[in-house]
């Protein structure tokens, strides 16, 4: 089944502590993209990808790092956590570049305590 | 700096009625997307609109984009409950790959 996967689903952790947020997907999708999403403020891209190896910032980039080292995983690092950071996450991929329609993740609901 | 405007954010309608979602930009561009996610879900794709006067319909659900007015538009016709959810529009400035929201219209179709 064609899928993006993110794990964890629901995460609970204190300010400062180092998490990964994993993102996979199995559709050898090219472009890859991260967003937050906070009541009253709607979707934010906070990185993409267009391929290995090449990341650029979205509209909310900082606290937070990227890498994609292979075609299928984009995992998201928020070195140093913040309350600020706490927010749900999605990840997307899509065939090409953005002219094809996304497929997104279940999302990622992050608590910083 | 690119500005997403969706008008409007809420919007309750009847069974069978007829409506439309504003997306108005700010910057030129020919990229609109269209979004749809379900309470407690996650988001999928509804429409891709990559040219000015392009127009693309699924079901009850018809998009258009113009580019000279920096607008696009989402028809809704003879409104049924399963519509009922959170639409966004996106844009794109070409070229860039950055994708910016607008804030979303969340519909509620009442019976």
């Amino acid at each position: 089944e064609a899928q993006v996967t993110q794990n964890p689903r629901y995460l609970i952790t204190v300010t400062g502590k180092k998490l990964t947020v994993t993102c996979s997907q199995n559709m050898n999708h090219e472009y890859m993209s991260w967003y937050r999403q906070d009541p009253g403020l709607g979707l934010r891209q906070i990185y993409y990808s267009m391929n290995v190896e090449v990341t650029d910032k979205g509209d909310v980039p900082e606290g937070y790092k990227v890498s994609r080292k292979e075609k299928r995983n984009f995992p998201l690092i928020l070195e140093s956590p913040s309350p600020n950071q706490t927010s749900l996450y999605f990840c997307a991929s899509s065939w090409g570049d953005l002219l094809n329609e996304q497929f997104f993740g279940p999302g990622t609901r992050l608590t910083v305590l | 700096e690119l500005k997403v405007e969706q008008n409007p954010l809420f919007l309750s309608m009847q069974e069978g009625k007829n409506y439309t979602i504003y997306c108005n930009y700010s910057t030129t561009s020919d990229r609109l997307y269209w979004y749809r996610q379900d309470p407690g879900k996650s988001l999928e794709s509804l429409f891709v609109l990559l040219s000015n006067g392009a127009v693309k319909q699924e079901g009850r659900l018809m998009a258009s984009l113009d580019t000279k007015a920096r607008l696009s538009t989402l028809h809704i016709t003879a409104a049924v409950h399963d519509l009922s959810a959170t639409y966004f529009c996106a844009v794109d400035l070409a070229g860039s790959y950055q994708l910016t929201f607008g804030k979303g219209t969340k519909l509620s179709v009442i019976p």
